[in-house]
């Protein structure tokens, strides 16, 4: 079946730091989301992506649709302690059973003050 | 600033017992999903509504575990009997289109 990988794992990082993160695809996606969860909560809806090559912004926050359609990256400028929790990326197609998302294994992101 | 709620947001429970968890999906949302979280296996999706029609369930275990959309403002998701691998955070989310929107989630631990 259609797997994400999300990289890194984890980040350990000091504050005003710039962050990357980034998920690969087995195959096409027309639909790239990042999501981040905090501690006890659901995951919220950070950016959505919905054309290759598309840039988006949310603050300090930057994704990008890849051209080949395979994969996606969230940028974070400036990291503060409150950009601390777990960040999912989430990609869809019309062709994966339906249309569901399939989720990335998350990359935890620990802000040091 | 319309949001999904989830009730109960903790839940313990004796293995053996019901557990119905329910979900409030946002006002205007044609799709319905259950979600399952845990350390191991990460996000893992139950099920599926579209229009309050079951589109899939093929994540969900179907002895125990059960999906409905009584109506456009409630979802729920039984399990019967509980059992301890059950315990994990439960999750419905609610979209239109490309995007979902989570709720907080039901932490569900049964002893």
């Amino acid at each position: 079946g259609q797997q994400l990988n999300q990289s890194p794992q984890s980040m350990f990082i000091q504050e005003g730091e710039d962050v990357s993160m980034n998920c690969t695809s087995s195959s096409i996606f027309n639909t790239w989301l990042w999501y981040k969860q905090d501690p006890g909560e659901g995951p919220v809806l950070l950016i959505a992506l919905y054309k290759a090559g598309e840039l988006t912004s949310n603050g300090r926050l930057t994704a990008q649709f890849g051209i080949t359609r395979k994969d996606s990256f969230l940028n974070i400028s400036a990291s503060i302690p409150s950009d601390v929790g777990i960040y999912f990326c989430a990609g869809r197609s019309n062709y994966n059973q339906g249309g569901k998302l399939i989720f990335g294994q998350g990359t935890e992101l620990s802000v040091k003050p | 600033d319309a949001r999904v709620t989830q009730t109960p947001r903790h839940k313990v429970t004796e293995m053996g017992q019901e557990v119905t968890m329910r979900c409030q999906p946002i006002l205007g949302h044609n799709t319905v999903f259950w979600y399952r979280q845990t350390m191991m296996q990460g996000l893992e999706l139950l099920a599926y509504f579209r229009n309050r029609a079951p589109l899939d369930d093929s994540g969900m275990p179907k002895d125990r575990f059960s999906a409905e959309m009584p109506d456009a403002t409630l979802a729920t998701l039984k399990i019967q009997p509980s059992e301890p691998r059950d315990s994990a955070v439960y999750f419905c989310a609610s979209g239109e289109g490309h995007t979902q929107y989570f709720g907080p989630g039901t932490r569900l631990t049964v002893l």
